[in-house]
């Protein structure tokens, strides 16, 4: 049973626009969220993450938002460059075995492509 | 500061060998983790050192897969003997501390592959 999803595969985006990625999930006991970029060949980096008692938090050109009430998060990139053509992971952290450690759940990843 | 190193990037063994993966964390970083990636789906814990110690080893798949970590330096993850659902990409990644929302920093994974 999937508790993070990334519905969108793929998405495809004009230099300059604004890129939309989502994320859904399922367990309200996450305490946060997180978005990791990962380039062919490498791990994935950490980007950007949210509390679950915020609704927005913002860095840069890139900014995440909460709904709690709706299980969905969202991750903004504007301006969108090329640069930025990478998989992005959303994950959510929380505690679930008795051992006590986080641990992340990561959805499928979206491929993110920008178009010059 | 060096980032998070694994070894081998890549490995292909044959279904009933063994194969050794090594993580060094980034120096300073009491826990370490690993995260496997099966071919299309997605990054999974297995398990979580503090230290020398673990932590939490409850995403480990089955007792074919063993974890260590010598001193509380490098880590190993030995899956004896491979099967073929075994293959995929294993990362490591490590911090300073245990909380989700800083945000580990991974390594760039041993890709396995076993046939």
């Amino acid at each position: 049973d999937q508790q993070v999803k990334q519905n969108s595969p793929s998405l495809s985006v004009q230099e300059g626009r604004i890129s939309i990625l989502n994320c859904d999930y399922t367990n309200s006991m996450f305490d946060y969220f997180l978005w990791y970029k990962k380039y062919p060949a490498e791990g994935p980096t950490f980007l950007i993450s949210i509390s679950s008692i915020k609704d927005k938090n913002e860095d840069g050109r890139f900014t995440v938002f909460l709904n709690k009430s709706a299980k969905h998060l969202s991750l903004h990139i504007v301006p969108s460059q090329p640069g930025d053509s990478a998989v992005y992971f959303c994950a959510a952290s929380g505690i679930w075995s008795g051992a006590g450690s986080y641990q992340l759940t990561f959805g499928k990843g979206t491929k993110l492509s920008v178009i010059p | 500061e060096a980032g998070v190193t694994q070894f081998p990037s890549h490995s292909v063994i044959e279904k009933g060998q063994t194969v050794t993966l090594r993580c060094d964390p980034i120096s300073g970083h009491d826990n370490l983790y690993w995260y496997r990636r099966v071919m299309g789906k997605e990054i999974k814990f297995l398990l979580h050192f503090v230290k020398e110690s673990k932590q939490d080893e409850s995403g480990m798949p089955n007792n074919r897969f063993l974890a260590e970590r010598t001193g509380g330096t490098y880590s190993t993850l030995k899956v004896q003997p491979a099967e073929l659902e075994d293959s995929g990409v294993y990362f490591c990644a490590s911090s300073q501390v245990d909380r989700g929302r800083y945000g580990y920093t991974f390594g760039s994974g041993t890709r396995l592959t076993v046939v």
